[in-house]
């Protein structure tokens, strides 16, 4: 079966703490996992990405983590500032039927 | 340069009206793709082309037809429309196909309004 659990929904922070989203995926045989930030009214863009060769990648105040065993993976947003306020979307590539699967999206809110 | 851009940005229509629609991108992908957004911000894929060649067609109505006249076009045409059509329609793009390593392209969305 093809499905991605997203965790959790909605994310108050305040500004400068740090953000954590998690996703789990069920097809084993997945090997990409991008994320994708999608600010209110605007379309979704990719973020960050991880191959399933690496354990973690890093781009500024965002990182993310693969735990391919586990079939895991998370996003890292560190010193939150209010434009990260948006609805982000971790997605896995399905061997079966070739294609993205999103998650369900986490609203993140961050408080000034 | 808008690298997806879609027509229109909104889309207001009565019940069993058909409209349609439409995608360019000016990336040189391959591949193109449609995406519904509902109320609850689910992103779920509907069709997928190859080089204008359908490739992914999940279990969506009959009533949805894409048409892909060449590989930077990729339309949609929907028939008789119904409440439940109502959301964000995105048409997006990649250039890599093999292992999924596709980052994608997406157009700014079409709001869709079935009344």
């Amino acid at each position: 079966g093809e499905n991605v659990e997203q965790h959790p929904s909605t994310l108050s922070v305040q500004e400068g703490d740090s953000a954590v989203i998690k996703c789990t995926y069920s097809d084993s045989a997945s090997n990409y996992f991008p994320w994708y930030k999608q600010e209110l009214g605007k379309r979704p863009q990719l973020i960050i990405d991880i191959r399933s060769n690496v354990g973690e990648k890093k781009d500024q105040r965002i990182a993310v983590t693969l735990n391919k065993t586990a079939k895991h993976f998370s996003l890292h947003i560190t010193e939150t500032q209010p434009e990260d306020s948006a609805v982000y979307f971790c997605a896995a590539f399905m061997e079966y039927g070739n294609k993205l699967v999103f998650g369900a999206g986490t609203i993140l809110r961050v408080k000034s | 340069d808008t690298a997806v851009s879609q027509t229109p940005k909104y889309l207001v229509t009565q019940m069993g009206n058909d409209k349609s629609i439409k995608c360019e991108q000016n990336l040189g992908h391959d591949t193109m793709y449609w995406y519904k957004q509902d109320s609850k911000k689910f992103l779920k894929i509907m069709f997928s082309y190859n080089n204008k060649e359908l490739i992914i067609n999940e279990t969506v109505p009959n009533r949805f037809s894409p048409k892909s006249p060449d590989k930077a076009h990729l339309n949609l045409h929907i028939n008789s429309l119904e409440l439940g059509d109502s959301a964000v329609y995105f048409c997006a793009s990649s250039q890599f196909r093999v292992g999924g390593n596709e980052k994608l392209f997406f157009g700014s969305g079409t709001q869709l309004s079935v009344l």
